[in-house]
């Protein structure tokens, strides 16, 4: 159990719908990371947020959005969704972000878009 | 474009040390993450760093651009894919390569 926890931990919805993924860091972590895994691809980073704001961007589409709100917990919306957006998100979080502080992976959310 | 490389499967027998190898194109990355990835569970880190490590059977070589994890003892359990992870602008990006499927027989 890496203290990180993510809800729900599947979901399935219709293509056009939009849906909302959440992830509590471990606790005292402030940075929180959202990566994809696709069907037989490797983890692509979205999108990194420390302390409430956004650090660093990486392949994440429009029509997704993130937050990290004050108690430090991060949504991640998807929105008009595709069949291509049927993935597993996993968050990650890190004490402070720096590129030495390893990232604790949550279970991941399996979204399946129908 | 930065870019992380490593091979998309390797093959080994039980017993071997088996060696992953990853390089990069990040100018500003000096470390590298190893995670081990069973599919439908979380990543787990197996090594990191910038010089040469060891956590159990897991070995990391590290040079300048260039990486291997080396598992000693594989097992049919180790089995799964494995990520090398350049992070870089101190931290606040991380490229992955695809992942490497590790194959064992027994």
């Amino acid at each position: 159990d890496s203290g990180v926890t993510q809800t729900p931990k599947h979901l399935i919805t219709a293509t056009g719908q939009r849906v909302t993924l959440r992830c509590s860091p471990r606790s005292g972590d402030l940075s929180v990371y959202w990566y994809q895994q696709s069907l037989d691809q490797g983890l692509q980073f979205l999108i990194q947020y420390y302390n409430g704001e956004e650090r660093a961007k990486g392949n994440i589409l429009e029509r997704f959005s993130a937050q990290q709100f004050p108690d430090l917990h991060s949504e991640l919306n998807l929105s008009s969704l595709e069949l291509g957006d049927s993935a597993l998100y996993f968050c990650a979080s890190s004490v402070d972000g720096g590129d030495r502080s390893q990232q604790y992976f949550g279970p991941g959310t399996r979204l399946t878009v129908t | 474009k930065d870019q992380v490389f490593q091979p998309s499967t390797v093959a080994s027998s039980e017993g071997a040390v088996v060696e992953i190898f990853c390089n990069h194109s990040v100018s500003n990355a000096y470390n590298f993450f190893w995670y081990l990835h069973f599919p439908g569970c979380a990543p787990r880190l197996l090594v990191k760093g910038s010089k040469p490590s060891q956590q159990g059977r897991y070995n990391m070589t590290y040079e300048r651009f260039s990486s291997s994890l080396l598992i000693l003892q594989v097992r049919e359990a180790d089995a799964a894919v494995y990520y090398c992870a350049a992070p870089f602008c101190g931290g606040f990006k991380t490229i992955f390569g695809a992942g490497t499927r590790l194959f064992v027989k027994a």
